[in-house]
C-alpha cells in the first residue's frame, strides 16, 4: 500500500523566504506525484504534478517540485514567499489497483503561514 | 460551466437522521470520487464511480451509501448518520485518463450532534 508523509503540519516563513514544504512517499510501483492547494473555505486545486520524464516540475503560481527516488520525497519549495501563499498544501500518490483502478492518496496537509 | 458544483455548503443533522450529499459536475468526467476531511488526517477516500452505474468502495465506505445512474451526478448518501461523520465532504472529478487532475468542488461541512 502506498501512503504519504508530511514533514510539518504547521510552516511559517517570512514574506521574501524560501518556502519549503516537505513530501515523502512509499510506493511498490514508480510513483504519480502531485501537489495540491487548498485556499480557506475552498476546495484543493491543482498546484503541479510528476508522471514521468524530467524530475524538476514547475507549477502555477511560482512553486517547484523535485522528484528524487533516492529520497522517496517531492519537495515543495518557492524562492520568494507571498501573502497569497498562506494556505494548506497537500502532496498525494496515485496508484493503480489490481482492479486497474486509480486511486489518490493524500498527506495529512502542511498549513502555510506567511509571516508580513 | 459550473465545474464541480456541491449542496448544500452547511449542514446540520441529529444522531440517526439521513441525508443527501450532492455533487454535480458540467465537464463530462467519467470519473468522480467523494472525500471526507479532517483536522490531521488529510484527505480520505469514501466512495469513487469511473462511470454511470459502476460506484466502488474507497478508504472509509462504513456509513455511506453512492449511487451513479448519471455521468453528471454522484449523490452521497448517510442513512443513519453518527456524530463520527462530522467533516468536510469535498466531491471531486477527473476524466478516465489515468494520472489526470482531479477537480474539487468547494466542499459541504457536515455536524452531526
Amino acid at each position: 500500500a502506498q501512503s504519504v508523509t508530511q514533514l510539518g503540519s504547521h510552516v511559517s516563513v517570512s514574506e521574501g523566504a524560501l518556502v519549503l514544504l516537505r513530501c515523502n512517499y512509499s510506493s511498490s510501483v514508480p510513483p504519480y506525484l502531485f501537489w495540491y492547494v487548498q485556499y480557506p473555505n475552498q476546495g484543493l486545486q491543482l498546484l503541479l504534478k510528476y508522471t514521468t520524464g524530467a524530475t524538476l516540475v514547475k507549477g502555477i503560481n511560482g512553486f517547484e517540485a523535485e522528484f528524487k527516488k533516492s529520497e522517496t520525497s517531492f519537495h515543495l519549495t518557492k524562492p520568494s514567499a507571498h501573502m497569497s501563499d498562506a494556505a494548506e498544501y497537500f502532496c498525494a500518490v496515485s496508484d493503480v489497483d489490481n482492479f486497474g483502478n486509480e486511486k489518490l492518496t493524500f498527506g495529512t496537509g502542511t498549513r502555510l503561514t506567511i509571516i508580513p | 460551466n459550473a465545474g464541480v458544483t456541491q449542496t448544500p455548503k452547511f449542514q446540520v443533522l441529529k444522531t440517526g437522521q439521513s441525508m443527501t450529499l450532492q455533487c454535480a459536475q458540467d465537464m463530462n468526467h467519467e470519473y468522480m470520487s467523494w472525500y471526507r476531511q479532517d483536522p490531521g488526517m488529510g484527505l480520505r477516500l469514501i466512495h469513487y464511480s469511473v462511470g454511470a452505474g459502476i460506484t466502488d468502495q474507497g478508504e472509509v465506505p462504513n456509513g455511506y451509501n453512492v449511487s451513479r445512474s448519471t455521468t453528471e451526478d454522484f449523490p452521497l448518501r448517510l442513512l443513519s448518520a453518527a456524530p463520527s461523520q462530522t467533516s468536510v465532504y469535498f466531491c471531486a472529478t477527473k476524466t478516465g485518463a489515468s494520472y489526470n487532475e482531479q477537480f474539487f468542488g468547494p466542499g459541504t461541512r457536515l455536524t452531526v450532534l
